[in-house]
């Protein structure tokens, strides 16, 4: 079965550097991968998207990048602000039943210091 | 509404209670999307509408598990005889088509605690 893997540690990080989470899968090749953020209490909130002929794709200051031969996708925040400080999940799209079908990680949990 | 709305957002059941939770998606999103997110854990899929027709039910843990969507827009998830390992929060989200490229937009979860 499919596999996604995040560091279940929690990521410390100072104000203003850059926070790189890592997502790492088994097993299937998905032709999406995206990325959420959650913070607590609350639903996660979907942050980018990219597809598998992709390699990088950037947003403001959020940058993903999806390394299928790896099966890897790296999720940078340049710049980082104690706003944040949350969850971030990566979710693939398993894509083989004709529709959408998620399947997220742990998550890895951000704290960025002041 | 702006977005997806759930309720209850809290419910406590005494173990074998049945419990229905409500999930309003955002007007016009065809596809509906229930998860079960235990501690510390990312939302694991339970079910998926497109529009009243239930296209997939697979991650329902056991048939104590129903979900319905009668008019392909308010859904609810019903959990009959409640037992302790139920107790999760319950996440509707709704996206536009369920298209792979399709974001989905989440509610705010259900917590439920069985005691």
């Amino acid at each position: 079965s499919q596999k996604i893997e995040q560091n279940s540690e929690a990521l410390n990080i100072q104000e203003g550097k850059t926070a790189t989470l890592t997502c790492n899968y088994t097993n299937y090749s998905p032709a999406y991968l995206q990325w959420y953020r959650q913070d607590p209490g609350r639903g996660p909130v979907f942050l980018l998207l990219i597809r598998e002929n992709e390699k990088e794709k950037r947003k403001e200051r959020l940058k993903v990048t999806f390394d299928t031969t790896l099966k890897q996708s790296l999720f940078h925040i340049t710049a980082s602000q104690p706003a944040d400080s949350a969850t971030y999940l990566c979710a693939l799209d398993m894509a083989d039943t004709g529709f959408q079908k998620l399947v997220f990680g742990t998550g890895t949990r951000l704290l960025v210091s002041p | 509404g702006a977005g997806v709305s759930q309720s209850p957002r809290y419910k406590v059941a005494k173990r074998g209670q049945d419990v229905a939770l409500r999930c309003d998606p955002i007007s016009g999103h065809v596809s509906l999307f229930w998860y079960q997110q235990a501690l510390g854990q990312g939302p694991e899929f339970l079910t998926y509408f497109q529009n009243e027709a239930q296209l997939d039910k697979s991650g329902l843990p056991s048939d104590r598990f129903f979900a319905e969507r009668p008019e392909g827009s308010v859904s609810t998830l019903k959990i009959q005889r409640t037992q302790q390992e139920d107790s999760a929060v319950y996440l509707c989200a709704s996206s536009l088509s369920g298209q792979s490229y399709n974001e989905q937009f989440f509610g705010p979860g259900t917590r439920l605690t069985v005691l």
